[in-house]
C-alpha cells in the first residue's frame, strides 16, 4: 500500500515555465488536497477536491490550476512560474466524514524553486 | 473563519524533560483537532486527533493531548523527551463536515538537548 504518492520531488524551474505537480493515492480516498509550507507559515491550502470532478479553492489558489479526473489522481498545475510559488507542495488524502475522519495522509512533497 | 496558534516557534528542552507544545484554535463550533509531525525533508505524520468522545487523545510515540473546550486549547505533551523526538510540529484544525478542510498553525519546531 503505497499511500500518497508525489512526483517529482525535487524541480527546478525558470520564471514564466509551466509545468504539473503528480499526486496519485490508491487508498480510494474520495477528499484530495494541495497545500504549500513555507518557513514561519506553517501549510497553506491551495485547492481540494471532495470527489472526481469536483474542486475548489483554498485559500491561496492564484497562479495554480487543478482538476480530478480521477479518484486516484489530483494534479496541481503551475501555468507560468513564479518566484514566490518557490516552496514545498504537499498532496493529501482523506476519506469521507461518514468514514471515520481519520485525518488525512501527506505525500512526501515536492520541493520547487523557481528562478 | 477557523484559526490556529501554535505559541513559541522554537521549543528546546533537556533529554528526559517534559514536552509542552501548546495550541490553541479560534472556531464558532467545536472542531476536529489534529497534530501532526514533520521530521527533516519528511511529509507530515499524523500524531492524534480529537474527533468526539474522551477529551485526552493518546497518540503515537508517547505523545498525548488533551482538549480543552473552555479554552479553546489542544495542548501537545510527553513525559520524557527523546532525541528522535526532535522535528516540527503542527497543530491543525478541521470543520466537522463538508471538505474537512486542514487550517494548520504556523508550527513549533522542537530540539532536544543531551
Amino acid at each position: 500500500n503505497a499511500g500518497v504518492t508525489q512526483t517529482p520531488k525535487f524541480q527546478v524551474l525558470k520564471t514564466g515555465q509551466s509545468m504539473t505537480l503528480q499526486c496519485a493515492q490508491d487508498m480510494n480516498h474520495e477528499y484530495m488536497s494541495w497545500y504549500r509550507q513555507d518557513p514561519g507559515m506553517g501549510l497553506r491550502l491551495i485547492h481540494y477536491s471532495v470527489g472526481a470532478g469536483i474542486t475548489d479553492q483554498g485559500e491561496v489558489p492564484n497562479g495554480y490550476n487543478v482538476s480530478r479526473s480521477t479518484t486516484e489522481d489530483f494534479p496541481l498545475r503551475l501555468l507560468s512560474a513564479a518566484p514566490s510559488q518557490t516552496s514545498v507542495y504537499f498532496c493529501a488524502s482523506s476519506p469521507p466524514p461518514g468514514q471515520g475522519s481519520r485525518g488525512y495522509t501527506f505525500g512526501s512533497g515536492t520541493r520547487l524553486t523557481v528562478v | 473563519a477557523q484559526s490556529v496558534t501554535q505559541l513559541g516557534s522554537h521549543v528546546s528542552v533537556s533529554e528526559g524533560a517534559l514536552v509542552l507544545l501548546r495550541c490553541n484554535y479560534s472556531s464558532s463550533v467545536p472542531p476536529y483537532l489534529f497534530w501532526y509531525v514533520q521530521y527533516p525533508n519528511q511529509g507530515l505524520q499524523l500524531l492524534l486527533k480529537y474527533t468526539t468522545g474522551a477529551t485526552l487523545v493518546k497518540g503515537i510515540n508517547g505523545f498525548e493531548a488533551e482538549f480543552k473546550k473552555s479554552e479553546t486549547s489542544f495542548h501537545l505533551t510527553k513525559p520524557s523527551a527523546h532525541m528522535s523526538d526532535a522535528a516540527e510540529y503542527f497543530c491543525a484544525v478541521s470543520d466537522r463536515g463538508g471538505a474537512q478542510k486542514l487550517v494548520f498553525g504556523q508550527g513549533t519546531r522542537l530540539t532536544i538537548n543531551p
